[in-house]
């Protein structure tokens, strides 16, 4: 069964611009976790979608945002990036959360 | 108080030998707990799950769960250089004001096996 796979791998953009971060999850996995990675505080939960509706969000602004279709691939919006947002950006999909969330590679996020 | 704690290292053990890794979690209600390993530049691999008291081994790994001490630990037997990596403890927990369950990480312990 394949793995979770995430699109871009890398990305380097400038202050002010916005980027969209795609994710496809384990066949048959309904719930998609994002979370963001830094150095300095760790894996920090951005929000979770499951069957196209937001479930769980975690304490990020208003300028982060996701969504998820019907396939349940989703993907993660950041507008107006700022240079605190450069950081390794992990999707995780799981089919029911209590029996643990698999991660995709993430994506490299620099923001200039 | 941060809601799951680890020590963040570094850890180092010789090869060959018991590595134990300690977490500690403030949720008492917590159900499920995880076992992560991430190496350097890569993504958390899911390594083990425990629900219930007691512990839980697989292969060179065995989890250890306290609900009443609210601790989990990780024991890996027979430590290899290639067990070298970041170990991630996670913990489900109630999210308020949602009141679904989230997924909590610790900021992880870096193990290093000295050959």
């Amino acid at each position: 069964k394949a793995g979770v796979t995430q699109t871009p791998r890398y990305l380097i953009k400038t202050r002010g611009q916005q980027v969209t971060l795609s994710c496809s999850p384990i066949s048959g996995h309904r719930s998609v976790s994002w979370y963001q990675q830094t150095p300095g505080q760790g894996l920090q939960f951005l929000f979770e979608y499951f069957s196209e509706t937001q479930r769980n969000k975690g304490n990020f602004p208003g300028r982060f945002s996701g969504r998820q279709f019907s396939n349940s691939r989703s993907e993660m919006n950041v507008s107006t990036l700022e240079l605190g947002d450069s950081a390794l950006y992990l999707c995780a999909s799981s089919w029911a959360g209590k029996k643990g969330q698999y991660f995709g590679p993430g994506t490299r996020l620099t923001v200039l | 108080q941060k809601e799951v704690e680890q020590n963040s290292g570094p850890l180092s053990v010789p090869e060959g030998a018991i590595a134990s890794l300690n977490c500690t979690y403030s949720d008492r209600g917590s159900q499920s707990f995880f076992w992560y390993r991430q190496y350097s530049g890569k993504s958390p691999e899911l390594i083990m799950f425990i629900y219930s008291n007691g512990d839980k081994e697989d292969g060179r790994f065995t989890a250890q769960l306290n609900k009443a001490s609210q601790y989990v630990s990780l024991l890996i037997r027979d430590s290899q250089p290639s067990d070298s990596a970041t170990y991630l403890c996670a913990v489900y927990g109630l999210q308020p004001p949602f009141g679904n369950e989230k997924l909590t990480f610790g900021t992880g312990t870096r193990l290093t096996i000295i050959p």
